[in-house]
């Protein structure tokens, strides 16, 4: 079976504060995905990646970077947390580059930023 | 840009009861169209993946439909049970392997 794990289930972080989250796939696929989810708003793509070093922006990367330097780790960066950038955070992963394929999600992260 | 659109918002059923569950789209351009579950708090599992070139996929209980000409898909639940109490979520794949997600249906089934 696939494997997406997050480093963390929940995390609080303070206003100002550079933020990590974390992304680890077990099943050497090539593309991966972090998303944020926000009630009314549903799940919006963030950033994503088709292979190592390599990254596209999504639909709402403002206030956000990444980083792919292995191919079965995904980094979000959040250089300078906001209050607005509490939301659910899901990463996902999927096999094939550039071809439609199912996309497998990680548990998530719940930020809170104070 | 893809909009995708799930109603309802929310509903309740008995248990035993069949229930469709329906996504529309704006753009009809599409590879793919996923139909998935998340339980509160947590991530998503995938359900069943419709390819463009078809229409309609089961998997036990679960049978989706597509019909990209008018923008349409239905997650048909046969039986159902209190365990499949959850938010359903369907998205579609455009260039890239982008999805383009609704905003759910929550689904409770009661005993």
């Amino acid at each position: 079976d696939v494997k997406v794990t997050q480093s963390s289930r929940y995390l609080v972080k303070r206003t100002g504060e550079k933020v990590f989250l974390e992304c680890v796939q077990d099943m050497d696929h090539e593309n991966m995905f972090w998303y944020r989810q926000d009630p009314g708003l549903g799940l919006r793509l963030i950033y994503f990646s088709y292979d190592v070093k390599m990254k596209e922006k999504g639909d709402i990367p403002e206030g956000y970077s990444v980083s792919r330097e292995k191919k079965e780790r995904f980094s979000l960066i959040l250089e300078s947390a906001s209050t607005n950038q509490t939301s659910m955070y899901l990463c996902a992963s999927s096999l094939v580059a550039g071809g439609p394929d199912t996309q497998y999600f990680g548990p998530g992260t719940r930020l809170t930023v104070l | 840009k893809q909009e995708v659109t799930q109603i309802p918002a929310a509903l309740s059923v008995p248990e035993g009861e069949n229930l469709v569950l329906n996504c529309s789209f704006t753009d009809s351009a599409i590879y793919n169209l996923q139909w998935f579950r998340q339980d509160p708090g947590k991530g998503l599992t995938s359900l069943l993946l419709i390819q463009s070139s078809q229409r309609e996929q089961t998997s036990g209980r679960l049978n989706a439909s597509l019909d990209k000409s008018s923008g349409r898909s239905t997650l048909y639940i046969a039986a159902s049970q209190p365990g499949d109490s959850a938010t359903y979520l369907c998205a579609v794949a455009g260039g890239g392997n982008k999805l383009t997600f609704g905003t759910g249906t929550q689904l409770k089934v009661e005993l």
